[in-house]
């Protein structure tokens, strides 16, 4: 079946230090979605992505849609601590069955 | 601002039982989902739902399961004869398009 990887699993950054999360599908995906999950918390919705070579930015967040639709990255500049949490990729089947990334749990140090 | 909402939080049963989990999707989405996560691990797909039926369900969505309806408002995941292996958070999420609205989650402890 599908699967979604992302490394790395876990990402200690000082905080003021750059992050980025790498996700990558076994499938070309249709579109990705990417969600932010805190300690003890509920997935929420950041973004999705639908184009090839898609970039878009949120403030300090920056999202890419590789040119063959099968990988994606989330980078942070200048983390905080409020970025604390585990950032999950996810991306459709042909039908309306989401696959999730493994996560990357970033901590940021004060 | 709408939200997701799931009852209860924590859901304490023994193995062998039956457990009806609860959501209230926001009001004016058209899809439905139910997903688990185990602790400290990955978010997993379990079932959608459109227009009144499943539209797509996983590997993990075996007979032991099964999604309702059963009014306007309530959308349910009931688990039988549940297992040490179910104990999980259970997240309900509705969208109207591509964002997806995620519920607080119950937490299901199997003993």
């Amino acid at each position: 079946g599908q699967q979604v990887m992302q490394i790395p699993q876990y990402q200690h950054v000082q905080e003021g230090e750059d992050f980025t999360t790498y996700c990558n599908s076994s499938t070309t995906l249709s579109n990705i979605q990417w969600y932010k999950q805190r300690p003890g918390g509920h997935p929420v919705f950041l973004i999705q992505l639908v184009k090839s070579g898609e970039v878009k930015k949120q403030k300090r967040l920056t999202f890419q849609f590789g040119e063959a639709k099968k990988n994606s990255s989330l980078h942070i500049t200048a983390t905080q601590t409020t970025d604390v949490g585990t950032y999950f990729c996810a991306g459709p089947n042909t039908g309306n069955q989401f696959y999730f990334g493994t996560g990357t749990s970033l901590t940021v140090i004060p | 601002e709408p939200e997701v909402t799931q009852t209860p939080s924590h859901q304490v049963t023994q193995m062998g039982q039956e457990v009806i989990l609860r959501c209230v999707p926001i009001s004016n989405h058209l899809y439905f989902y139910w997903y688990r996560q185990i602790l400290g691990q990955k978010v997993e797909f379990l079932v959608s739902f459109y227009n009144n039926e499943i539209s797509e369900k996983s590997e993990i969505f075996d007979d032991q399961f099964s999604v309702e309806r059963p009014d306007g408002s309530n959308f349910t995941l009931k688990i039988r004869s549940t297992k040490l292996e179910d104990s999980a958070m259970y997240f309900c999420a509705s969208s109207a398009s591509a964002e997806q609205y995620f519920g607080p989650g119950t937490r299901l402890t199997v003993t």
